[in-house]
């Protein structure tokens, strides 16, 4: 199985800063990365797939990055509705696999 | 709109079974592939379990294969999780999800609000 490994597992941030956080996979995966975002009680959101495309409605502050073995995502510009945990997810076959998660915290 | 609706979670004692439903509407069930995904409490997502479209595969993860069944009902648009020989391991909160792309796998698109199963004696 394709492993994958996100970093960091904590970030610590203000509003306004440009955050990036990277994924990868233990083999090339091509481009088949999802990023997710979840908040506390919530099911996790698509915000990127195919590791660079912007799902319909999120915003343009959210960039996706990469392809083969390493992946970034990237919030331009933190905003405070963004401070939530972020997953990386590979697809490259039906049994998907997530990253550990990234937790986005207020600095 | 897109919906899915998690039921069937509850307290269920070691070694029993439990069996989740997923019930969608909004798109056209049958056009597409389907996960479970589950997330133990303060831990982060695991993927269980993958359907193709038309049920004719099916894939778990190494956690659950053997115990857990995964199925569909495109005439009643409705996704099934059978878990049988639970552990406390288990225990989690259990997600529909639904591909985004039609026919194919895919990043998950629109999920279900979860169904907590809680494994204990």
């Amino acid at each position: 199985d394709v492993q994958m490994t996100q970093s960091p597992s904590t970030l610590s941030a203000s509003v306004g800063d440009r955050v990036t956080i990277t994924c990868r996979a233990s083999q090339s995966i091509s481009d088949y990365l999802a990023w997710y975002q979840q908040k506390p009680g919530k099911a996790p959101k698509l915000l990127i797939y195919h590791a660079s495309n912007l799902e319909i409605g999120v915003p343009s502050r959210f960039s996706g990055s990469g392809s083969g073995t390493e992946f970034t995502l990237t919030i331009s510009s933190l905003q405070p509705d963004d401070f939530a945990i972020y997953y990386c997810q590979r697809y490259n076959s039906y049994s998907v696999m997530f990253g550990q998660g990234t937790r986005v915290e207020i600095k | 709109q897109v919906h899915l609706v998690e039921s069937g979670g509850g307290v269920v004692q070691p070694g029993r079974s439990l069996r989740l439903s997923c019930e969608v509407s909004g798109f056209t069930f049958r056009k597409y592939v389907m996960h479970w995904v589950r997330q133990a409490p303060g831990k982060g997502l695991e993927w269980v379990a993958v359907i193709e479209y038309d049920g004719t595969k099916t894939f778990y993860a190494d956690s659950v294969r053997g115990r857990f069944t995964i199925s569909r009902d495109n005439s009643m648009n409705m996704l099934y999780l059978q878990m049988n020989s639970l552990r406390v391991e288990d225990t989690a909160i259990y997600f529909c999800a639904r591909v985004g792309f039609e026919y194919t796998s895919s990043s998950l698109d629109f999920w279900g609000q979860g169904t907590l199963v809680t494994v204990s004696s």
